[in-house]
């Protein structure tokens, strides 16, 4: 079965750090782009962070830039971010999703097929 | 960023009505456009990818339509199960942007 599991949520103080994992199975983690995606509590959907098939390439929301770091092994088929200095704002759940490439019309587009059941951070003092 | 403005907000429907949500940019942004199914507490779901595109497993009655800045997801025939928060994502640029999400609710 194709699947992400995240782990590694749970409750901190403003200031603090967590560290979130993403296992894959089912499909070749290599391969494939990987986004973390966060929703705060009866808030919409909120894109965090992105990062290429090779790491190479990242990209971060503007409001975790500087605090957050996306980083993947594919040996162990796992995607993760550090999070430091974490927020009363940062409260959320967050899920890993994987991207699908899509080339329509000689564009490059992608969507997210893909996605775990999220792991809950509370940020709180 | 790009700012993707959805609307309604929620909407009160019935089983087998014909519902549409529309999702507009900030600026255009081709095809680039996605469409996504959250039930509570549940991830939210790929329906529409490239704005018109139905992802493998997708019923029929969903369609997306659109491109540049004004993107349209219907639901032809409204089921019991589709009672959900709808978003669009764009993926044109990073930081990628969601709609503020509509809510889809039983009349």
């Amino acid at each position: 079965e194709v699947q992400v599991v995240e782990s590694g949520g749970g409750f901190v103080q403003p200031g603090g750090s967590l560290r979130l994992s993403c296992a894959a199975s089912g499909f070749a983690f290599s391969g494939y782009e990987l986004n973390w995606v966060r929703q705060a509590p009866g808030k919409g959907l909120e894109w965090v962070s992105y990062i290429s098939t090779s790491g190479g390439t990242i990209f971060y929301a503007d409001s975790v830039k500087g605090r957050f770091t996306i980083s993947r092994d594919d040996a162990k088929n796992s995607l993760y971010l550090q999070m430091n200095s974490l927020r009363a704002e940062d409260t959320a759940v967050y899920y890993c999703a994987r991207a699908i490439v899509v080339v329509v019309a000689g564009t490059r587009g992608d969507g997210y097929d893909i996605w775990g059941q999220g792991t809950m951070v509370t940020v709180s003092s | 960023a790009i700012q993707m403005t959805q609307s309604p907000s929620s909407l009160s429907a019935s089983v087998g009505d014909r519902v549409t949500i529309t999702c507009r940019a900030s600026q255009g942004i081709g095809k680039d456009l996605g469409w996504y199914q959250q039930k509570p507490g549940k991830a939210p779901k790929l329906l529409i990818y490239a704005a018109s595109s139905v992802q493998s497993g997708v019923p029929s009655r969903f369609s997306g339509s659109g491109s540049g800045t004004d993107f349209t997801l219907t639901i032809s025939s409204l089921q019991p199960e589709d009672f959900a928060t709808y978003y669009c994502l764009q993926d044109y640029n990073y930081p990628r942007t969601f709609g503020q999400g509509t809510k889809v609710e039983i009349k």
